[in-house]
């Protein structure tokens, strides 16, 4: 299947900093990425959808002043958590998926947020 | 609102042993289902879907699920495990084909005895 890297896989940072995610898709072009997140034991919950070129579209409750996305290219889309705070740690995971070649979506390996 | 339930936060299976890993989903229209597996430090890699047609589905790495809509169950089960396969599991509701906008369960964290 098509591979989706995420990097980087673990991040500390201290509380009050900005921390950025970055989602590629290595041999397919990503019309489409989404961004979930995964508190301890519990499901993963999509935070937000991005298309190419577009503004991404957040689901409720997610705040998009907070949780930055940009998928400025077809490769490319990056997290930016914005004045992290503990409660910010977490689990996050991208998928993305060509909508042209209407193919599944692939998932990267995540990320664990640590916030200090 | 769609929903996933996996009632088994751990399973502990021999090796060669068989295995279930349970799943029951809430969704107003047909259901696209989804099982995904993940090892540690890696990605989710999809295990199997169900979209219509035949409701016994049959997956990568010996794995196969059975939708069944009266129980609006989705079931994992393999007839022989291998140590290979410890890892954690998720059951997962689209809206779609192209499994946009997953709803995922809380997963089932296998582990294999020798």
């Amino acid at each position: 299947g098509a591979v989706v890297s995420q990097h980087p896989s673990r991040v500390i940072c201290k509380s009050g900093t900005s921390v950025k995610i970055e989602c590629r898709s290595l041999d397919f072009q990503a019309t489409t990425m989404f961004w979930y997140r995964q508190f301890p034991k519990q499901s993963l919950m999509l935070m937000a959808t991005s298309n190419e070129g577009s503004k991404a579209t957040y689901e409720q409750g997610v705040e998009k002043d907070k949780f930055l996305i940009n998928h400025a290219s077809l490769t490319l889309s990056t997290l930016t958590v914005t004045s992290a705070h503990p409660e910010d740690s977490s689990f996050y995971i991208c998928s993305a998926r060509d909508a042209r070649q209407n193919t599944e979506a692939f998932f990267g390996q995540g990320t664990r947020l640590t916030v200090v | 609102a769609q929903s996933v339930t996996q009632p088994d936060i751990h399973i502990t299976v021999s090796e060669g042993a068989s295995l279930e890993l349970r799943c029951n989903y809430s969704y107003g229209a047909t259901p696209y289902l989804f099982w995904y597996v993940q090892s540690p430090g890696q990605g989710l890699q999809l295990l199997l879907k169900y979209f219509s047609g035949d409701t016994l589905v049959q997956g990568i790495k010996g794995f196969e699920a059975e939708f069944k809509r009266s129980q609006s169950s989705f079931n994992l089960r393999k007839p022989s495990v291998h140590w290979s396969d410890a890892a954690e599991y998720f059951c997962a509701v689209g809206a779609n084909f192209g499994n946009e906008k997953l709803t995922f369960g809380t997963g089932t964290r296998l582990t294999i005895i020798p």
